[in-house]
């Protein structure tokens, strides 16, 4: 089967940098997806990583390590409308699917 | 192009009603997902469709529960004889033909149903 892990909620102040934690377990890993969520809204795609190291969009970046089942979404530069879940989900070879952790919640503060 | 549509956005059902929830994929998009959210949980997984295809339905209650992807017209989720438990977020999401990269995947805004 699989397991995701990610912390429930993070706090952080308005321009600051945070990093988000995500570790899985799965088989055939075919790629790991980053989603933020507002409240009431649909996912939005952030970062997709499926070879090691290190993929930066702007004020996000996302890390992949395979041989230990990690990565990290890091946020720099925040802002208040940054308060919002962010989802990590894993790909597997046998099938197109996303398989979603539980998401983090991270609030800005002032 | 207009992105995955689903309707309606919310649904109120009464214990014991039909619930049918309906999602267009984006122009192009011939695969269908749909997930469950609860409040303050993660997407959970339901079933993965393509055009007259179920290719992946283990996330799917065994009972009550069904999806159809037909040739023509939108993606149906159908929950019957709702109880107060089916209360969630419903979304669904599209991508294009073929598998590998980070494109596609694209969300609905999903259908809140509620059951009274």
């Amino acid at each position: 089967g699989q397991n995701i892990d990610q912390p429930t909620e993070m706090t952080a102040t308005e321009g600051a940098i945070v990093q988000i934690n995500c570790t899985y377990q799965t088989s055939g890993f075919n790629g790991l997806f980053w989603y933020q969520q507002h409240a009431g809204e649909a996912p939005t795609f952030l970062s997709y990583n499926v070879l090691d190291g290190l993929e930066e969009k702007g004020r996000f970046s996302s890390f992949l390590s395979r041989s230990k089942g990690y990565s990290y979404l890091l946020l720099k530069e925040l802002q208040m409308k940054d308060s919002a879940s962010y989802l990590c989900a894993v790909r597997t070879y046998n099938t197109d699917k996303l398989i979603f952790g539980t998401g983090t919640r991270l609030q800005v503060f002032p | 192009n207009a992105g995955v549509m689903q309707n309606p956005r919310h649904l109120v059902r009464r214990r014991g009603q039909e619930a049918r929830l309906r999602c267009s994929p984006m122009k192009g998009h011939s695969h269908v997902y749909w997930y469950r959210q609860l409040p303050e949980e993660g997407l959970k997984f339901m079933v993965y469709l393509q055009k007259e295809n179920i290719i992946d339905e283990s996330g799917m209650p065994k009972e009550r529960f069904s999806a159809e992807f037909p040739k023509e017209g939108p993606s149906i989720l159908r929950i019957q004889q709702v109880v107060r438990g089916d209360s969630a977020a419903y979304f669904c999401a599209s991508s294009p033909p073929g598998t590998g990269g980070w494109d596609g995947y694209t969300f609905g805004s999903g259908t809140r149903l509620t059951v009274v």
